[in-house]
Order: C-alpha cells, then sequence, then structure tokens
C-alpha cells in the first residue's frame, strides 16, 4: 500500500533561518506531489507541485522553492524564512492518471516563525 | 479559471442538529468535487467524493451530491458529534495537475 510521510513534525525557527522540510511517498512511482501551505485562519494554498523529478511548478511567489531530486521524494525550502512563512505546512501525491483520482496528504509540519 | 467557493465559518451546533455546508464552484467541463476534513492538529483526510453529475458521495454519515445543473456538493449530516468538530474543505479537480480548495469551514459541536 502507499504511504506518505513528512517531516519534521513540528519546528519553532528564527527569522533569517534556513529552512527544510522533507516529503517521501512510498508504494508508487511517478506521482505528482504537491506542497500546500495553510496560514492561520485561512484555507489552503498551493505552492509547487510537480509531475516529474525536477519539474517543479509555482503557484505563488513567494520566499519558499521547492525540489524534486528524485521520483518520490519532495523538499521544500527557504534560505532565510519569513515572519509570514509560519503555518501548516502539508505534503500530498496523487497517482499520475486522470482527474477522478483522489489525492493523499501527509501528516503536516507546523512551522512558526519567531 | 476553476474555483471553490464554501460557506463562510466559523459554524456552531448542538450534538444531534443537522449539519449543511454550502459548496459551490466555477468549472468547465465535468470537475470532480471532493470534501476533505482536517481534525484539530492533523493534516487532511479525504471524507467523501464524486466523479460525475448526480452521483452521491457518502462517509461516516456525511453525504453530498454532485449538482450540475446549480454547480454545487453541499456536504450534509443528518445528526452531528462532537468529534465531528473539525475543518471542512470542499475541493475541485479538473484534467490539470493541481486541487483546487475552498477557504474551508470551521465546525464546532457543543455537547
Amino acid at each position: 500500500s502507499q504511504t506518505i510521510h513528512q517531516w519534521p513534525a513540528t519546528l519553532v525557527q528564527p527569522v533569517g533561518s534556513p529552512l527544510s522540510l522533507e516529503c517521501t511517498v512510498e508504494g508508487t512511482s511517478n506521482p505528482n506531489l504537491y506542497w500546500y501551505r495553510q496560514a492561520a485562519g485561512r484555507g489552503l494554498q498551493l505552492l509547487f507541485y510537480s509531475v516529474g523529478i525536477g519539474q517543479i511548478s509555482s503557484e505563488v511567489p513567494q520566499n519558499l522553492s521547492a525540489s524534486r531530486p528524485q521520483d518520490r521524494q519532495f523538499i521544500l525550502s527557504s534560505k532565510k524564512l519569513l515572519l509570514s512563512d509560519s503555518g501548516f505546512y502539508l505534503c500530498a501525491w496523487r497517482p499520475n492518471r486522470d482527474s477522478g483520482n483522489t489525492i493523499y496528504f501527509g501528516e503536516g509540519s507546523w512551522l512558526t516563525v519567531v | 479559471g476553476n474555483s471553490v467557493t464554501q460557506m463562510e465559518g466559523p459554524v456552531t451546533l448542538s450534538e444531534e442538529a443537522f449539519l449543511t455546508i454550502n459548496c459551490t464552484y466555477t468549472a468547465t467541463g465535468y470537475p470532480s468535487l471532493f470534501w476533505y476534513v482536517q481534525y484539530p492538529g492533523e493534516g487532511l483526510q479525504l471524507l467523501l467524493k464524486a466523479t460525475k453529475a448526480d452521483d452521491k458521495g457518502s462517509n461516516k454519515g456525511f453525504e453530498a451530491t454532485y449538482r450540475k445543473e446549480t454547480t454545487s456538493f453541499h456536504l450534509e449530516k443528518g445528526s452531528v458529534q462532537v468529534s465531528d468538530s473539525a475543518v471542512y474543505f470542499c475541493a475541485l479537480h479538473q484534467g490539470a495537475q493541481k486541487l483546487v480548495f475552498g477557504q474551508g469551514t470551521r465546525l464546532t459541536i457543543n455537547p
């Protein structure tokens, strides 16, 4: 069966420090991968999605970047965090097939920038 | 482009009350529609889905019917429980690689 894991689950980082959130998917190949953010009191916002290794699409210009060095690995990064980067980050995957398939989410990572 | 509009929250109900959370969408063609639920401190989970007009998705006592004529996918439950307290997201997926979410509706059920 397929599983998705992301880590760390929680972290507190100072302003200006770097960030790396990692997500891996097991049990499937060539998935579509996504990073979402949920800011406090707001809905989900798509940050990045990837349809293959090295292929990244950015939805919102911002202080963050994403990389996909391996088929089932998706990394969210920042060189210098801002206070506004605080939020709940969700990695997700979907089978690379038709649009009726469900998207599956990781457990989420709580980021607090202080 | 595609979009999803949800009923604004927060919504507060008493246990055993009837629940409706409205969701309408804008899309060309025939998207797939989803409801996701996020319990406190957790990630999102799929609650139910419908992939074509007039389909009814159901799970855990929740139901939603895909209404093409009104472009709606309202979430309903006949008798809510305290454990249903969560944030509910309506979402749409069509062709392209991304899922479009509504803004979420926070539901609180009081005993």
